[in-house]
């Protein structure tokens, strides 16, 4: 079982659907999760981070977090077509610094 | 701040021969992380730095692969001898200390080994 999953997608929206990206962890210690997103080509850039069980919301970004099921989702209200990139799901290992990331899910969202 | 900087942009290189990746760290940011990315496995951590010690090499996929952080404002990754399935993107992202989880990354090197 990889640390963290997600599903490769793509996940396809029209515009100003909400986009919902789903994300889950293995390590049942683990405290901190992030959302990074990578358009193509480029490099990853952290857009959320979570810590807490339930929601937190950051303009059309909401994070969702359930530790009990093990469970991170990205919700994107209002997609728009530059949303259009891959989102890698990040747990912080615990005990450690270091991040481990989902392979990412690919985002495409239709004018 | 120019973010941080990676080169080169572009490696192309033949199977056996020596590659050396560089990277400049953000100003001020003590920890320093190496990743490797690809379709078939993600990104994937090779080893970080803090205050330029070596804290975990667990990813380091072999012998072949080393990396050091003589200063605060320059690392190197080197592969001798490269193969094939070195190929890949090369990322160094950089953090302050304590906010490990906010990385900034550079805008990677990409790797061919034919």
């Amino acid at each position: 079982q990889k640390e963290v999953e997600q599903n490769s997608g793509p996940l396809s929206v029209p515009e100003g659907a909400i986009a919902s990206l789903n994300c889950t962890y293995s390590d049942r210690g683990s405290q901190s999760f992030f959302w990074y997103r990578q358009y193509s080509g480029k490099s990853p850039e952290l857009i959320m981070f979570i810590y807490s069980n339930g929601d937190k919301e950051d303009g059309r970004f909401t994070a969702q977090l359930n530790k009990a099921s093990q469970y991170v989702s990205l919700l994107i209200r209002d997609s728009q077509p530059s949303d259009s990139a891959t989102y890698l799901c990040a747990v912080l290992n615990t005990g450690f610094q270091k991040l481990v990331f989902g392979t990412g899910t690919r985002l495409l969202v239709s004018p | 701040d120019a973010g941080v900087i990676q080169s080169p942009r572009h490696e192309v290189t033949e199977m056996g021969q020596e590659v050396t990746l560089r990277c400049k760290p953000i100003s001020g940011h003590n920890s320093l992380f190496w990743y490797r990315q690809t379709m078939m496995r993600g990104l994937e951590l090779l080893i970080y730095f803090n205050n330029n010690v070596p804290i975990d090499d667990s990813g380091m996929p072999e012998d072949r692969f080393s990396a050091k952080m003589p200063n605060a404002s320059f690392s190197t990754l080197k592969i001798q001898p490269s193969e094939p399935r070195d190929s890949a993107v090369y990322f160094c992202a950089s953090s302050p200390f304590d906010r490990g989880y906010e990385q900034y990354f550079g805008p990677g090197t990409r790797l061919t080994v034919t």
